[in-house]
């Protein structure tokens, strides 16, 4: 069984940039959610996919997006890059609606950091 | 909505004492709770969760926590700590209704073991 991976696993961009972040998800699972995690803190709910369809976003402004594929990998789009959005940024995987079996399963995070 | 507070920021004990990590919740849902470990420079790996059944979880690595509604708590503990279990962890409850798959976490608690 393959795990939660994520790429690339460290980025340094700089002020109004774009980035791109990507995750594979656990075999079998068909839902992703992205969390950032500032240095100190606990991680932040950005939002979730399922069925390549947004499923629920946390308190981030549009200019973070994202897409699930056909494979349920997906991908975390953030526009216009300010310093506050260094962070670890957290992919989750789970098999959404089974009951009880629906827990999130976290990839290795990639470190972004903006100049 | 959902909130986690972790009571203590740095908890450290010595090798083989017992470990206690408190972890308060509110919910406006039957919560589903869960404990995460986040080691240095990784993501996040589950080390139980709550899911309405036997309020006393058994997790990985010797750790175990107990549901208590009348507390709205969800402690973690483990009888004798290992040098191996230094680390943060997050103690986290997930949605319900539209913020179906959200995890909120509470801000972490770094765990030192001493010799």
């Amino acid at each position: 069984e393959t795990g939660v991976t994520q790429s690339p696993t460290h980025l340094i961009k700089t002020r109004g940039q774009q980035v791109t972040l990507r995750c594979s998800s656990q075999s079998g699972h068909n839902t992703v959610s992205w969390y950032q995690q500032a240095l100190g803190q606990g991680p932040q709910f950005i939002f979730q996919y399922y069925r390549e369809e947004e499923n629920g976003r946390g308190n981030f402004p549009p200019r973070f997006s994202g897409l699930q594929f056909p494979n349920y990998s997906s991908e975390l789009n953030v526009n216009a890059l300010e310093l506050d959005d260094s962070a670890l940024y957290l992919c989750a995987s789970s098999l959404y609606g089974a009951r009880g079996t629906d827990t999130q399963y976290f990839g290795p995070g990639t470190r972004l950091t903006v100049l | 909505a959902q909130s986690v507070t972790q009571l203590g920021s740095h908890v450290s004990v010595s090798e083989g004492a017992l470990v206690l990590l408190r972890c308060n919740y509110s919910s406006s849902v039957p919560p589903y709770l869960f404990w995460y470990v986040q080691y240095p420079n990784q993501g996040l790996q589950l080390l139980l969760k709550y899911t309405s059944a036997a309020t006393l979880v058994k997790g990985i690595n010797g750790f175990e926590a107990e549901f208590k509604k009348s507390e709205t708590s969800f402690h973690l503990t483990k009888p004798s700590a290992h040098m191996s279990d230094a680390a943060e962890y997050f103690c986290a409850v997930r949605g319900g209704g539209t913020s179906y798959g959200k995890l909120t976490f509470g801000q972490g608690t770094i765990l030192t073991v001493h010799p």
